[in-house]
């Protein structure tokens, strides 16, 4: 099993749709949480981190459930821009900083 | 500010070849990361150097991988021999310390045939 999980998608939606991708953690000692998003042929960029109270920026909202042990990202009002591959990111506990990938969902928004 | 720097941007070579990866962080980042990403997957770490020391190679292919991060600034990762399957995008990444935001470079795209 994966350590990192995620739809596999791809997703496509029209301008304007609200979409959510869901990802899961096996690691119960993770410590931190992100999404990463990586345009087609580019490096990875950080989207946001993710916190238990959930937390949002603009169109974007990332909700953590350590007990389920699940991660969420909602985009609201989708743009043409918005299309690329989301990466699920977790930290280990360890001292180390070491990132876990999830595979990504790829979203491509239609006009 | 510069971000990381990574050459070649591009590398196609033969099985049993060797082959070697520069990358130049950020200026002052005491962290370094190195990543393979295969197509459809996400990055996986290879290792991890702190200042010049290694912090973690646990992923690394030591029988034909080796990295080096001499004087603590810039690194190299090095394949000998390559394989087929080492067809990937190397990308590095650097943060100011370890559990700091991670701002990775632009790969290096090879191309084992």
């Amino acid at each position: 099993r994966k350590e990192v999980e995620q739809d596999p998608g791809p997703f496509n939606v029209p301008e304007g749709a609200t979409v959510a991708f869901n990802c899961t953690y096996s690691n119960s000692a993770s410590q931190s949480f992100f999404w990463y998003r990586q345009d087609c042929r580019k490096e990875p960029k950080l989207l946001m981190s993710v916190y238990s109270s959930g937390n949002e920026d603009g169109r974007f909202t990332a909700q953590l459930n350590r007990a389920s042990q699940y991660i969420s990202l909602l985009i609201r009002d989708s743009k043409l821009s918005d299309s690329a591959t989301y990466l699920c990111v977790v930290r280990h506990s360890s001292n180390t900083g070491k990132l876990i990938f999830g595979q990504g969902t790829t979203l491509q928004v239609k006009p | 500010e510069a971000g990381v720097a990574q050459s070649p941007r591009y590398k196609i070579i033969e099985k049993r070849q060797s082959v070697a990866f520069w990358c130049n962080p950020i200026s002052g980042h005491a962290t370094l990361y190195w990543y393979q990403q295969i197509l459809g997957q996400g990055p996986k770490l290879l290792i991890q150097f702190q200042n010049n020391g290694v912090v973690d190679d646990s992923q690394l292919p030591k029988d034909r991988f080796s990295a080096e991060r001499l004087k603590g600034v810039d690194s190299t990762l090095k394949i000998q021999p390559a394989k087929l399957e080492d067809s990937a995008v190397y990308l590095c990444a650097s943060s100011l310390d370890r559990e700091w935001t991670q701002y990775f470079g632009p790969g290096t795209r090879l191309l084992v045939l």
